[in-house]
């Protein structure tokens, strides 16, 4: 299979503690893309890195999380210290950066904080 | 601000009839949209696209018709079928956000296709 590859598929865990993501793009696809969604709401954009350079992160993106794609390929999302308010399903995407070029999907992690 | 709306969370029809999605949008800059469909415990899949130049693409059992003046968009499925029955995103990009594949998504529609 090379599709996005998201791991773990769900992850529990108590507020406070800190959490770790991992996404592996399609082989091929310079660009990566974390998004979150929530109950009754679409995809929401939270950073993108271009090869191994993170060149946006949106607001929504606060102090506690933070994102890495060491050698521009795989790459981790870290929320520290969570909040009962992180519980969502952060989802990755990759595409290579050609104009119009779509975003390909992994399954997400779904987070639940309790 | 919602700049992408799908103002109708759900949507039924019966197998073999018409199903249209619609999604509105509100920034101009949007040049680039696509439609999305996720189904439980999945990612959201590519489903067709169409670019600000078009009012039309076609792919198969799929259309997607794109009114610029209206800043209007619907999606046609002909026919339905109950494999169809998922959520829908629409999803727009601006190419002067810096990454011209970030998309802006809606809250998506619920489509269910009775057999």
């Amino acid at each position: 299979d090379t599709g996005v590859s998201q791991d773990p598929r769900h992850k529990i865990t108590k507020r406070g503690q800190n959490v770790t993501f991992r996404c592996d793009p399609i082989s091929e696809h310079n660009r990566l893309y974390w998004y979150r969604q929530t109950l009754g709401q679409g995809p929401e954009f939270l950073t993108y890195f271009q090869n191994e350079a993170q060149l946006e992160k949106s607001r929504l993106l606060s102090d506690r999380f933070s994102a890495e794609r060491p050698k521009g390929s795989f790459s981790t999302l870290e929320i520290q210290r969570t909040e009962q308010g992180d519980s969502a399903m952060y989802l990755c995407a990759s595409s290579l950066s050609r104009v119009d070029e779509k975003l390909f999907f992994g399954s997400g992690t779904q987070l639940s904080v309790l | 601000d919602q700049q992408v709306k799908q103002n109708s969370p759900s949507l039924s029809v019966q197998e073999g009839r018409i199903s249209i999605l619609n999604c509105d949008y509100t920034n101009s800059m949007f040049d680039y949209f696509l439609w999305y469909k996720k189904y439980p415990a999945e990612g959201p899949t590519f489903l067709i696209s169409i670019s600000s130049i078009k009012d039309k693409n076609e792919d198969g059992r799929f259309t997607v018709f794109l009114n610029k003046s209206a800043k209007h968009l619907s999606l046609h499925i002909v026919p339905s079928q109950p494999g169809d029955s998922a959520v829908y995103f629409c999803a727009a990009s601006d190419p002067n956000t810096g990454a011209n594949s970030k998309l802006t998504f809606g809250k998506g529609i619920t489509l269910s296709v009775r057999p």
